[in-house]
């Protein structure tokens, strides 16, 4: 059972608003990831830390920014929203690399729908 | 750039049948590969992953992949599937060049009762 929480799960606004996207873990782990998924499409990373007060971009240029200042808390932020910013964003984290073998444990994702 | 292909994005198939999804990478280094699975209604989770060893790994629910290092490839298999192996399965591979675990487009299986 992935100990990882995101809010709201669904969320319709209107251009223009600000909105953040919350991601929590109860495990402890100082990897954190966001993932833009949309339908029939790869998940693309957005934004990563890999510890509290580090953040960076991923390989899909977003307008998101994210902040880490605990450990357990990786929200994430557009200040702006505009339609093109509708897609599922999935929050993760993992103990330690991929490259070690490591999984990634998912939140069960935020819906955003920007009018 | 790297990618991953998952050629088919819909499969449909009846209960007791064999599954096999296809995976397959575009980089010539080091990899770590990776099936995840969305059920429908909940989160990805881990079903398996090469990491090193054996290149034929075992997963949960009787999910097994076989990695072959000359064709890129890490097709994922069961023998016989469920209707509850009804889900959306992702394929993912980390390389030594990028460092970033870089996923397929998914696959959706469909079991029929």
């Amino acid at each position: 059972e992935a100990d990882i929480y995101q809010t709201p799960r669904y969320l319709v606004i209107g251009t223009g608003k600000k909105i953040t996207l919350e991601c929590s873990q109860t495990m402890g782990h100082d990897k954190m990831y966001w993932y833009q998924q949309d339908p029939g499409m790869e998940l693309h990373l957005i934004h990563y830390s890999y510890g509290v007060n580090s953040t960076e971009k991923g390989d899909l240029s977003s307008e998101s920014t994210v902040s880490r200042i605990r450990t357990e808390h990786f929200p994430l932020t557009l200040e702006s929203a505009r339609p093109s910013h509708t897609s599922q964003y999935l929050c993760a984290s993992s103990s330690g690399l991929a490259g070690e073998g490591r999984e990634l444990f998912f939140g069960e994702g935020s819906r955003l729908t920007v009018l | 750039a790297q990618s991953v292909s998952q050629h088919n994005h819909h499969v449909i198939l009846s209960e007791a049948a064999s599954l096999e999804l296809g995976c397959n990478y575009s980089y010539g280094g080091t990899v770590n590969l990776f099936w995840y699975v969305q059920y429908p209604g909940q989160h990805l989770q881990l079903l398996l992953k090469y990491f090193s060893g054996d290149p034929l790994v075992k997963g949960i629910k009787g999910f097994e992949a076989e990695f072959i290092k000359s064709k890129f490839s890490f097709n994922l298999r069961k023998p016989s599937v469920q209707w509850s192996d009804t889900a959306e399965y992702f394929c993912a591979v980390w390389t030594d060049s990028s460092y970033k675990l870089i996923f397929g487009s998914g696959t959706r299986l469909l079991v029929r009762p």
